[in-house]
This record gives C-alpha cells, structure tokens and sequence, in this order.
C-alpha cells in the first residue's frame, strides 16, 4: 500500500566491506531505478530495470556495483569492496510507466564507508 | 554528457510571497522535465512536470516554465509557505535516464 521503502536506512561499512542494499517498489510499478546521491548534490543516475530486465547500467561508477531485480519486484544494490568514495545516499525510485516517468523515491539509504 | 544546471543555490523569500527558481538546461533532445522536492533526509517528492511539446503547465500553487529556444525551466510557488522550505531539483529525461541538477535550496522565512 504505502510507497517505495528501502533498507537499510542507514549502513556504517568498513573500507573493503560487502554491502547490499534493498529495494521495495511500489507494487505493480514496471520502472526501477537506482540514484546514488551525494551531499549537496542532485541524484546520479546508476541503473534502470524494466521488471526483470536490466536495460541500462551506464551509470554505475565501476564493476565493484551490481544490481539486480530478479523477479521484477524487489531489488538490491550491491557494492563489492566498499571505499570512502562510495558514502552518499543511494536512492531507489519506481514507476508504473516503462518510459519511467512519473518517478517516486524511497526515503535512501545513507552508506558511509570508514 | 548531460548538464542540467540551477542558477541560483540559495533563495530565501518571505511567506506569502512567490518564488521563482530557474535551471538550464543542455540538451535540446530531451522531452520530458520535472521537478522535485527534497526534505531533508527524505527522497524527492515529484511536484510537477512538462513535455517538451508545452510551453506552461500549472498545478495546485506551482507553475512549470519551459523555454525551449534558451533551454530554460522555471518552477513558480505561489504564496510560498513554511511547509516549501526543501531542495528543489529539475530534471530532464533522455532515453529513459534523468539527469538531476544539483538543487535550489528555498527559505521561506517567516
């Protein structure tokens, strides 16, 4: 019922660390994106799914990023060998259109790498 | 790449009055632009958008501008309020990705 949720809210990671990050869209919504967000600026675009189909990873800032979005629904953001570099928020949005239009965002998750 | 772009960081009106807050944008293709606003800790909440095929759209006290020949769009708040202190950011879509520009904050003083 509600809109997009994401978890963790907040992630603290150890330089080299694992993390993955989830998304709920909303239900029904075709559209999935990932942002990474960081402090005072805009959201950057990282990938795009179409349900399961992902049709633009572009911008993921190195191979160290992966998305997935298995069955459609639900999706996670992992981030191999975490770095300092990687703190910023991480912003999910989903959208009932394939275009993406019309896009609403979860509340993030705030990733800070020690 | 993309470049989408706020001309003021800062804008600081008093309640009651309206807002204008500007972004340039750089490419012509696109055809789709929105605004968002951004409350802090939250993620941005859509207000208002516009197809490149209108020059103006309203909503409930917000106003789109877009200028296609300078590459321009202006969000307007009538009556600004408290409750509209946020980041506001435009964006612009092409092929499916949304370019953001770094953001307006708006102070509403009281």
């Amino acid at each position: 019922g509600a809109g997009v949720s994401q978890s963790p809210r907040y992630k603290v990671a150890k330089r080299g660390q694992d993390v993955a990050l989830r998304c709920d869209p909303i239900s029904g919504h075709v559209s999935l994106f990932w942002y990474q967000q960081a402090l005072g600026q805009g959201p950057e675009f990282l990938t795009y799914f179409q349900n399961e189909a992902q049709l633009d990873k572009s911008g993921l800032p190195s191979d160290r990023f992966f998305a997935e979005r298995p069955e459609g629904s639900v999706s996670t953001l992992k981030i191999q060998r975490t770095q300092q570099e990687d703190s910023a928020v991480y912003l999910c949005a989903s959208s009932p259109l394939a275009a993406g239009e019309t896009q609403y965002f979860g509340p993030g998750t705030r990733l800070l790498v020690l | 790449g993309e470049s989408v772009g706020l001309h003021l960081p800062t804008l600081s009106v008093q309640e009651g009055d309206n807002s204008i807050i500007n972004c340039a944008y750089s490419n012509s293709a696109s055809d789709y632009f929105i605004w968002y606003k951004q409350e802090s800790g939250k993620g941005p909440q859509f207000i208002i958008d516009i197809r490149s095929n209108m020059d103006k759209r309203q909503g409930q006290r917000v106003t789109v501008l877009l200028n296609k020949t300078v590459k321009h769009l202006s969000l307007q708040i009538a009556a600004t309020q408290p409750g509209d202190s946020a980041v506001y950011f435009c964006a612009e879509t092409n092929f499916n990705k949304f370019y953001f520009g770094s953001g307006t904050k708006l102070n509403v003083k009281p």
